[in-house]
């Protein structure tokens, strides 16, 4: 499987910035995703991001909330924007996997204040 | 929409017992992954099944694809401390694309030595 690393790995963030998080992915992939797991919570997909082209959002979810940018194979970035206490998440890139699987990098662990 | 409940929520067991987890739901499902997050890091894939009745195992650990096709099982044999985390089911809907899963509430495993 890929080796998915993402920066920041935790952050405190004041509320009403924006914080972007990167994802680096050792090897070319086709599928990149980013999920959100709140706290306690399970996993929520926020949207596909596409290589070239604007991402896929999942419902729920909008683009000005969550852009995101995927330049090319091996690398994503998810921008949390205008944060409130309610956007404290663990953020997760992932990518698609040979049999239909998907595999998690680490996460980003955000706190908003 | 549609849900994956898992259970038990959250278990205590004795090292060396073994552990058993479902996840069921109203809706049948093409795919099932079973994953384990440790505390601060991200999920981490364990177990995939492709067809009802599968049976596969990994290590120590034994997960089955339900017959109806709206369920799936993870045993956990001989637990042992590093076991304890968080297990989460996913299912892939028959509607939804190539790597789109519904992820599970979650069974916290905590291990008493």
């Amino acid at each position: 499987s890929a080796v998915i690393s993402q920066k920041p790995s935790r952050d405190i963030c004041q509320r009403g910035t924006s914080l972007t998080i990167q994802c680096q992915v050792d090897s070319q992939v086709t599928m990149m995703f980013w999920y959100r797991q709140q706290p306690g919570q399970s996993l929520t997909l926020i949207a596909t991001a596409n290589q070239g082209s604007e991402a896929t959002y999942e419902s729920g979810f909008v683009i000005d909330k969550f852009p995101i940018s995927r330049p090319n194979l091996t690398f994503s970035t998810l921008t949390v924007s205008n944060m409130s206490p309610e956007d404290s998440s663990i953020y997760l890139c992932s990518v698609g996997g040979g049999g239909n699987t998907i595999y998690f990098g680490e996460g980003s662990w955000l706190t908003v204040v | 929409g549609q849900q994956l409940n898992q259970s038990p929520q959250s278990m205590f067991i004795q090292e060396g017992e073994d552990v058993s987890m479902n996840c069921t739901s109203s809706s049948i499902f093409n795919t099932w992954l079973w994953y384990k997050q440790d505390p601060g890091e991200g999920p981490v894939l364990l177990i995939a099944l492709y067809k009802a009745g599968e049976l596969t195992s990994n290590g120590r650990l034994t997960a089955q694809f339900g017959i109806t096709r709206k369920d799936s099982f993870l045993n956990i044999s001989a637990s042992i401390p590093s076991d304890v985390g968080i297990y989460f089911c996913a299912g892939q809907p028959p509607t939804s694309g190539t790597y789109k899963y519904i992820f599970g509430t979650g069974t916290r495993l905590k291990v008493l030595a």
